[in-house]
């Protein structure tokens, strides 16, 4: 159980397009999910919580104009990245809480995006 | 800030010997601790947790243990296995609260 998938696992993009990583939580219901992007060898960053119905609370730094993240159903959330240039090109991992009363996330396989 | 820290970037390990991954915290409010799994290109992958009313969590190969006076946790691997070759991160959440705290992890490399 508690299995996240990303779909799409690889993507390239020309500078100035808009690209949608969503995320499912397939075998459980998520009422919230995280959005992370790691760069070569550093850290996750967390870059927005995203709670189902409600609009996503993003972390300091990061623009939510460029980085639209919807959560609308209890299985699905999506991050877009919009009019992405060169210095987007990263790995964007996205998790969810399996209930409200863990603390537990369960991470999908990330999407590697490559911005041309 | 770096709330959660892991100073040691790397560690290489006989198979069969003990792994040991350290990890320290500043926030003395964080109540529940986490280990993750990464390889390259993929997701992490939970290993195991311990909430801060225990000092010890066991779970196969894999031991938590929790110093609260030291705001220090490490995670023991025995017997350490080649297919335990991972980066590892700590994580560090508040009950409820919902976000982690990640450290920088550790690359584990364990040689057969």
């Amino acid at each position: 159980g508690a299995v996240v998938s990303q779909h799409p696992s690889w993507v390239i993009c020309k500078s100035g397009t808009s690209v949608k990583i969503e995320c499912r939580s397939l075998d459980f219901q998520a009422t919230t999910m995280f959005w992370y992007r790691q760069f070569p060898k550093q850290s996750l960053m967390l870059m927005a919580t995203s709670n189902e119905g409600s609009k996503a609370t993003y972390e300091q730094g990061v623009e939510k104009d460029k980085f639209l993240i919807n959560h609308a159903s209890l299985t699905l959330s999506t991050l877009t990245v919009t009019s992405a240039h060169p210095e987007d090109s990263s790995f964007y991992i996205c998790s969810a809480l399996l209930a409200v009363s863990t603390d537990t996330q369960y991470f999908g396989p990330g999407t590697r995006l490559t911005v041309l | 800030d770096q709330q959660v820290k892991q100073n040691s970037p790397s560690l290489s390990v006989q198979e069969g010997r003990i792994s040991i991954l350290n990890c320290d915290y500043t926030n003395s409010m964080f109540d529940y601790f986490l280990w993750y799994k990464k390889y390259p290109a993929e997701g992490p992958t939970f290993l195991i947790s311990i909430s801060s009313i225990k000092d010890k969590n066991e779970d196969g190969r894999f031991t938590v243990f929790l110093n609260k006076s030291a705001k220090h946790l490490s995670l023991h691997i025995v017997p350490s296995q080649p297919g335990d070759s991972a980066v590892y991160f700590c994580a560090a959440t508040l009950t409820s609260y919902g976000k982690l705290t990640f450290g920088q992890g550790t690359i584990l490399t364990v040689h057969p």
